[in-house]
């Protein structure tokens, strides 16, 4: 078991350009979500898969975001024409989706738009 | 929409004393899981404990423990025998079946020597 992994753990990008994050979950966990942490608050929810279907997507993902599951093994998050107010911590967690509905989370990925 | 409210921005504890951390919830859901997770400064979030709410029985892990209200939709957690590493933010955190975690604004816990 080697935990949620994601990459890369820091991006500093200027604001307009496209940033790409991935996350690998826990083998053989089928559930994957996405969240976003700014500075001293906690996680808030972007979206989530089941396998490779996204069943769920917040109102806080706009249009410039959009994520993928293919294969239903690692996924990506992607984050077009950033903006100065997408700078966050962006957060995976996976979970074996059966009643066992604890999330593990990885380190994070940390955005910052100049 | 469930919502998760941490009231203490901010609590301090003596080395090998105890320390309770409040968190109350809204829902109108019977079945759900209730989580603390625990995130060191610029280090990675993890489990501190669950309580599945149908248990009536208190969780527990070594000096960690619950006290779940499940009437009163209250769950606060238990820190005993302080320790210079459990210094960290602790987030409440509330999730129904392969759902999305709903977490509380998190609590600064400082550890005194």
């Amino acid at each position: 078991d080697t935990g949620v992994s994601q990459d890369p753990r820091h991006k500093i990008t200027k604001r307009g350009q496209n940033v790409t994050f991935r996350c690998d979950p826990i083998s053989e966990h089928n559930r994957l979500y996405w969240y976003r942490q700014t500075l001293g608050q906690g996680p808030e929810f972007l979206t989530y898969f089941q396998n490779e279907a996204q069943l769920e997507k917040s109102r806080l993902l706009s249009d410039r975001f959009s994520a993928e599951r293919p294969k239903g093994s690692f996924s990506t998050l992607e984050i077009q024409r950033t903006e100065q107010g997408d700078s966050a911590m962006y957060l995976c967690a996976s979970s074996r989706g059966l009643d066992q509905e604890t999330q593990y989370f990885g380190p994070g990925t940390r955005l910052l738009v100049l | 929409a469930q919502t998760v409210t941490q009231s203490q921005p901010e609590m301090s504890v003596q080395e090998a004393e105890t320390v309770t951390l409040s968190c109350t919830y809204d829902t109108s859901e019977s079945d759900y899981y209730l989580f603390w997770y625990k995130q060191p400064p610029s280090r990675q979030m993890i489990l501190v404990i669950r309580q599945e709410a149908y248990k009536q029985q208190n969780a527990t892990e070594n000096r960690f423990s619950v006290n779940f209200q499940k009437a009163a939709k209250s769950f606060s957690l238990k820190i005993s025998d302080s320790q210079l590493g459990d210094a960290a933010m602790y987030f409440c955190a509330y999730g129904e079946y392969g759902n999305k975690l709903v977490f509380g604004a998190g609590t600064i816990l400082r550890v005194k020597s």
